[in-house]
């Protein structure tokens, strides 16, 4: 069976901290996606990253970064210097498979 | 028009009433997907259709009837709907047929309240 656990259900922090959302997977595929969506207080998901299981290599997109683990099966996502603007639910997500979220509130 | 569009926004509907969802998608892509999400729930997979074709029924009631005309467009025909099926409905699209590849992209939602 496939599931995507995100443990934490929400997370506050200050401006300017940064912040690491976790995701732990399980999927009996060889070759596989995952994905982070983003889902802002006006509740349109946008898509932020997809990620090949063949490539293990972290990325970087300005101040979000993510670092996939197969040995772990995860794949967490971390906000440096967070932003007012950053808070949303983070959503992880195997092809068509969702975790519950993470709720991030970003305080001034 | 740009992304996937919905209609309407909200809606209001009793349990007998009949009303229909619809989706718009301006992106090219070659797949459309339904999903509920309720609160404290994970995102639910409702139907897939690719090239117009259903290739997931993800054991949904059948007062739930979708249907795509063509690669652009999807509906979501609702009829003596319970008050647990109130929620945001939310389509989707992606350029492969089975989700399995490529990134989704969605539009703003339906809210939904069955009274």
């Amino acid at each position: 069976a496939q599931k995507v656990t995100q443990a934490q259900t929400e997370i506050s922090v200050v401006e300017k901290e940064d912040v690491t959302l976790d995701c732990v997977y399980e999927t009996r595929d060889t070759t596989y996606y995952l994905f982070w969506y983003k889902q802002p207080p006006s509740g349109e998901l946008v898509f932020l990253i997809r990620r090949n299981s063949f490539d293990e290599q972290n990325e970087i997109s300005g101040r979000y970064s993510w670092n996939f683990q197969k040995s772990t099966s995860s794949f967490n996502f971390t906000i440096t210097a967070s932003q007012v603007v950053d808070s949303a639910v983070y959503f992880c997500a195997l092809p068509l498979i969702w975790g519950l979220g993470t709720s991030l509130a970003v305080n001034p | 028009e740009t992304g996937v569009t919905q209609t309407p926004r909200h809606l209001v509907m009793g349990m007998t009433n009949k009303k229909s969802l619809k989706c718009e998608q301006h992106l090219g892509h070659n797949a459309m997907y339904w999903y509920k999400q309720s609160a404290k729930k994970p995102l639910e997979l409702m139907f897939v259709y690719n090239f117009k074709e259903q290739t997931e029924n993800n054991s949904v009631p059948s007062r739930f009837s979708p249907e795509c005309p063509n690669s652009s467009h999807l509906f979501l025909h609702l009829h003596t709907l319970q008050p647990e099926d109130s929620a945001l409905y939310l389509c989707a699209s992606s350029q492969d047929g089975g989700g399995s590849t490529y990134e989704q992209y969605f539009g703003p939602g339906t809210r939904l309240t069955v009274t």
